[in-house]
């Protein structure tokens, strides 16, 4: 299986400042197509999980364009431009290279 | 819109099997273009993926479930199942149904997200 770290675990954040987790994979998600098999999900409190990033850097339907993903191979970064008490949470990067899909621990994004 | 809501016991005793079902709504669960998969949260822990359906019947599952784990789906009701066997303490989590949908980014080429979320269901495992 794919292991996945993320980095750090928890960030404290303030309104209106930036933020960006690190995620790792145990091996490139690199397709030969040039695209990278990585999504970021937000578990909102009290919600199920929502999609933020798919491909490594497309955001979702509905997601606002402070989210930004980036990275390639094994490493990849989740930023928001500018925080907003909404987005507060747990962020979960996954591999969707291969099966078993998995998820990194999640860091909880909360405000300072 | 799309809707998933999990429905199944809330409490299952030692080796016995765990059963769920997810009901999708606002939308035929037999559209060739999209998986359903389960995923499950245990209390301090991450998300773990258990495995996804494809209308056809194909599965993929996690080896680490792949002996107690089957899914099914059931056109006519517009549903899928799990069911997981011989579960354990180790089984008490929230239980998640998802739709994977896909992105044609490429000719020829398919990448499944997990785009639409049902609200998730407790389950505990304990005598």
């Amino acid at each position: 299986d794919i292991v996945m770290t993320q980095s750090p675990l928890s960030l404290p954040v303030t309104p209106g400042e930036p933020a960006s987790i690190s995620c790792r994979a145990s091996q490139s998600l690199l397709h030969s197509t040039g695209y990278n098999y990585l999504d970021w999900y937000l578990q909102k409190p009290g919600q199920s999980p929502q999609l933020v990033i798919y491909l490594g850097s497309n955001r979702a339907s509905g997601v606002p364009d402070r989210f930004s993903g980036s990275g390639s191979g094994t490493d990849f970064i989740l930023k928001i431009s500018r925080v907003e008490a909404e987005d507060v949470g747990i962020y979960y990067c996954m591999q969707g290279l291969q099966t078993p899909f998995t998820f990194g621990p999640g860091t909880r994004v909360d405000i300072k | 819109q799309v809707q998933l809501q999990e429905s199944g016991p809330g409490l299952v005793k030692p080796s016995q099997t765990l059963s769920l079902t997810c009901t999708v709504s606002g939308g035929s669960i037999s559209t060739s273009s999209y998986y359903w998969s389960w995923i499950r949260l245990p209390a301090g822990k991450g998300l773990e993926w258990m495995g996804r359906i494809h209308p056809s019947g194909g599965t993929d599952y996690s080896p680490s479930l792949n002996r107690r784990i089957t899914i099914s789906v059931d056109t006519s009701k517009n549903q899928f199942s799990l069911k997981l066997s011989s579960v354990t303490a180790a089984d008490t989590a929230v239980y998640y149904c998802a739709r994977m949908a896909y992105s044609n980014y490429r000719p020829g080429y398919y990448y499944y997200y997990m785009d639409v979320w049902g609200k998730g269901t407790t389950v505990t495992v304990s005598s």
